[in-house]
C-alpha cells in the first residue's frame, strides 16, 4: 500500500528565514512519481513540482528547492528567504502504478512578518 | 490549453437530501479523473478515481458514489447526505503524472 507522511502539522517562521518541509513516502513499486502542491487560503491546489523515481537529481526553482533521496524515501521541500506570500498549506503526494494519487496530511506554513 | 470546471463553489444542503457535484475537463482526451474530500483543517482524502468512461474505483466505502458518463465528465453523488459529508470537495484531472485541480466545492450539511 502507498503512504505519504508529513510529520510537521504546522510550522511558523519569521520572514526571510529558510524553512524545510519534510515528506516521507512508502511504496513497493519501483516506478512512481512524487509531487508537491501548494494550497493558498483560496483553497485551490497549485502544482509545484514532479519527480519520478528514476531521477534523484535535486531541483532548484528560484527560492524553492527539492531534495529527493530514495535511500531514505524522502522528498523534502525547502523555501529559502521565506516571504509572507509563502504562507499556505503544502502537500506532498505519491502516484504509483495503479494511478491513484495519495496525499499526505499537509503542513500548514505561517510566515510571520 | 486544458481547463477544469467544478461547480457549484459553495453548497448548503439539509441532512438527508441528495447531492450531485459535477466536474468537466476541456482540452484533453481520456484523462484520469479524481474526486477528493478535505475535511476542515485536514488532509486530502481520495474518494474515487477513474481511468476511463464507466470505470470507477472507490477508495472509501460510504454513502457517496461517482459516475463518468462521458470522457471528460465526472459526477459525485449521494442519495442522502449525512452531517459527516460536510467538507471541501475537489475534482482533479491527469493526463501526465501530475494532477490539476478544480476550484473546489465547499459543502455544508445542516
Amino acid at each position: 500500500a502507498q503512504k505519504v507522511t508529513q510529520a510537521q502539522t504546522e510550522i511558523s517562521v519569521v520572514e526571510k528565514e529558510d524553512v524545510t518541509l519534510d515528506c516521507v513516502y512508502e511504496t513497493r513499486d519501483t516506478t512512481y512519481y512524487l509531487f508537491w502542491y501548494k494550497q493558498p487560503p483560496s483553497g485551490e491546489l497549485v502544482f509545484l513540482i514532479r519527480r519520478n523515481s528514476f531521477d534523484e537529481q535535486n531541483e532548484i526553482s528560484g527560492r524553492y528547492s527539492w531534495n529527493f533521496q530514495k535511500s531514505t524515501s524522502s522528498f523534502n521541500f525547502t523555501i529559502t528567504a521565506s516571504q509572507v506570500v509563502d504562507s499556505a498549506v503544502y502537500f506532498c503526494a505519491l502516484r504509483a502504478r495503479d494511478d491513484k494519487i495519495i496525499f499526505g496530511k499537509g503542513t500548514r506554513l505561517h510566515i510571520l512578518p | 490549453s486544458q481547463t477544469i470546471h467544478q461547480w457549484p463553489a459553495t453548497l448548503v444542503q439539509p441532512v438527508g437530501s441528495p447531492l450531485s457535484l459535477e466536474c468537466t475537463v476541456e482540452g484533453t482526451s481520456n484523462p484520469n479523473l479524481y474526486w477528493y474530500r478535505q475535511a476542515a483543517g485536514r488532509g486530502l482524502q481520495l474518494l474515487f478515481y477513474s481511468v476511463g468512461i464507466g470505470q470507477i474505483s472507490s477508495e472509501v466505502p460510504q454513502n457517496l458514489s461517482a459516475s463518468r458518463p462521458q470522457d471528460r465528465q465526472f459526477i459525485l453523488s449521494s442519495k442522502k447526505l449525512l452531517l459527516s459529508d460536510s467538507g471541501f470537495y475537489l475534482c482533479a484531472w491527469s493526463a501526465s503524472p501530475e494532477a490539476f485541480f478544480g476550484q473546489g466545492t465547499r459543502l455544508t450539511v445542516v
